[in-house]
């Protein structure tokens, strides 16, 4: 069981250029959601899912897109980098949509550097 | 909108000191509150949650009230040790939106 996996662990990328962060769990669980963690801010929600081929906004969508063609996977797709986008991204994941009640377990992150 | 507001750090104590984090929330409905804390290196772990008002989340000696008429909902330890040293984040779910607090940096001196 190796939990909520993301790939890669770091990554450099020149403004402009387009990548795909991935993110995979093997707990069944239907919540899945991205956030970014940026200094003095916390955590903030990019986008989430609540099930296979469900997805929504979160709090900071914009220069992002998913898709949850799986259960297992939720890929991030940045599709024109910008400096802005500088920021450690996290993967979670919780066993329903109502993440309330359920405990979230997080990816051990992407630090993603945007030249 | 929905916000969580927790005290800054960086906070240093001494080991078996008494530690509390402030945190205070705004939402517009009936949130439920946590704790998580991140370790260096690694991903946020659940600490403690309370899903009601007056509900207390505990969990490895840390305690939190869920204070409705005060919207707070602050962490707290009795004795804290070495291995406590991480950073602290405050949140709130209202129905699937997810708000963090800023972190508390705690350093535990021995």
């Amino acid at each position: 069981n190796a939990g909520v996996t993301q790939t890669p662990k770091f990554q450099v990328l020149k403004t402009g250029q387009s990548m795909t962060l991935q993110c995979a769990q093997d707990m069944n669980h239907e919540y899945m959601s991205w956030y970014r963690q940026d200094p003095g801010m916390g955590l903030r929600l990019i986008h989430y899912s609540v099930g296979a081929g469900i997805t929504d906004q979160g709090e900071v969508p914009n220069g992002y897109n998913v898709s949850r063609s799986t259960t297992e996977d939720f890929p991030l797709r940045l599709l024109s980098a910008a400096p802005s986008q500088t920021s450690v991204y996290f993967c979670a994941s919780s066993y329903s949509g109502r993440s309330s009640y359920n405990e979230q377990f997080f990816g051990p992150g992407t630090r993603l550097t945007v030249l | 909108g929905n916000s969580v507001t927790q005290m800054e750090g960086p906070v240093t104590l001494s080991e078996e000191a008494f530690l509390t984090i402030n945190c205070t929330y705004t939402a517009t409905g009936y949130p439920s509150l946590f704790w998580y804390v991140q370790y260096p290196g690694e991903g946020l772990q659940l600490l403690l949650k309370a899903t009601k008002a007056d509900d207390k989340g505990s969990n490895k000696g840390f305690e939190a009230t869920y204070r409705k008429e005060t919207t707070s909902f602050h962490l707290e330890k009795g004795s804290v040790q070495v291995s406590d040293s991480a950073v602290y984040f405050c949140a709130l779910d209202d129905d699937n939106d997810m708000r963090f607090g800023a972190g508390t940096r705690l350093t535990v001196k021995p």
